[in-house]
């Protein structure tokens, strides 16, 4: 079972900035925690990962609480082309993903 | 895109019928991983590979599947007998040399009826 919580849903205007967030308070030390999307009807793709500190690239930030039991993924500035399933999953090393529902982001014009 | 591929993108099959799918990952990832996602849920593991050794399946894998990975390079699945319940997205990724991140291919959607 996905060791993470988050919201079913969420909608966000086109240009704001999207926060996504997540929970996983029973998260072991070396466990990173992990964000991939899910646009429709294609494969899961990698966003960002961390392990205790923020992380950001060129998708997006990620935010880690410093107890380490919740994070935000943040779009910056979502577009339309950001309207996709964001799964958060926590992970030690090179393991299978175990993929909760996720979160369901409708960017909006 | 990801570079990795797989084919065929969509299959309907009869109920009874077996079914094989491929997955080409890209060159020099040596681990692939296979994952099964049905509608309105995440993916869910069913095997991986590092080069052609099959270390770990998952207790979804039944005795109607198998899967294979010849030379390292490419991957099989196959399922014998289909089942309207084994209707789903077959999800292939592979994992680079010096990072952890999974690259997902486009997925195979059988439909079984």
């Amino acid at each position: 079972d996905a060791k993470t919580t988050q919201p079913p849903s969420m909608d966000c205007a086109e240009g704001r900035a999207a926060n996504l967030p997540c929970n996983h308070s029973t998260i072991s030390g070396n466990e990173y925690v992990y964000w991939y999307r899910q646009i429709h009807s294609q494969g899961p793709q990698y966003i960002i990962h961390g392990l205790k500190n923020n992380e950001t690239n060129e998708m997006a930030s990620l935010i880690i609480t410093e107890d380490r039991k919740s994070s935000t993924l943040i779009l910056p500035h979502a577009t339309l082309r950001d309207t996709a399933v964001y799964y958060c999953i926590v992970r030690v090393g090179d393991t299978p993903l175990v993929f909760g529902k996720g979160t369901r982001l409708s960017v909006i014009a | 895109d990801t570079g990795v591929s797989q084919d065929p993108r969509h299959k309907i099959t009869k109920r009874g019928q077996n079914v094989t799918f491929r997955c080409d990952p890209i060159s020099e990832h040596n681990r692939l991983y296979w994952y099964r996602q049905t509608l309105g849920q995440g993916p869910e593991f069913l095997t991986y590979f590092q080069n052609e050794a099959q270390l770990e399946k998952s207790r979804l894998l039944s005795d109607r599947f198998s899967a294979e990975r010849p030379k390292g390079s490419f991957s099989t699945l196959e399922i014998q007998r289909t089942e309207q319940g084994d209707s789903a997205m077959y999800l292939c990724a592979t994992v680079g040399q010096e990072s952890y991140e999974q690259y997902f291919g486009p997925g195979t959607r059988l439909t079984v009826t």
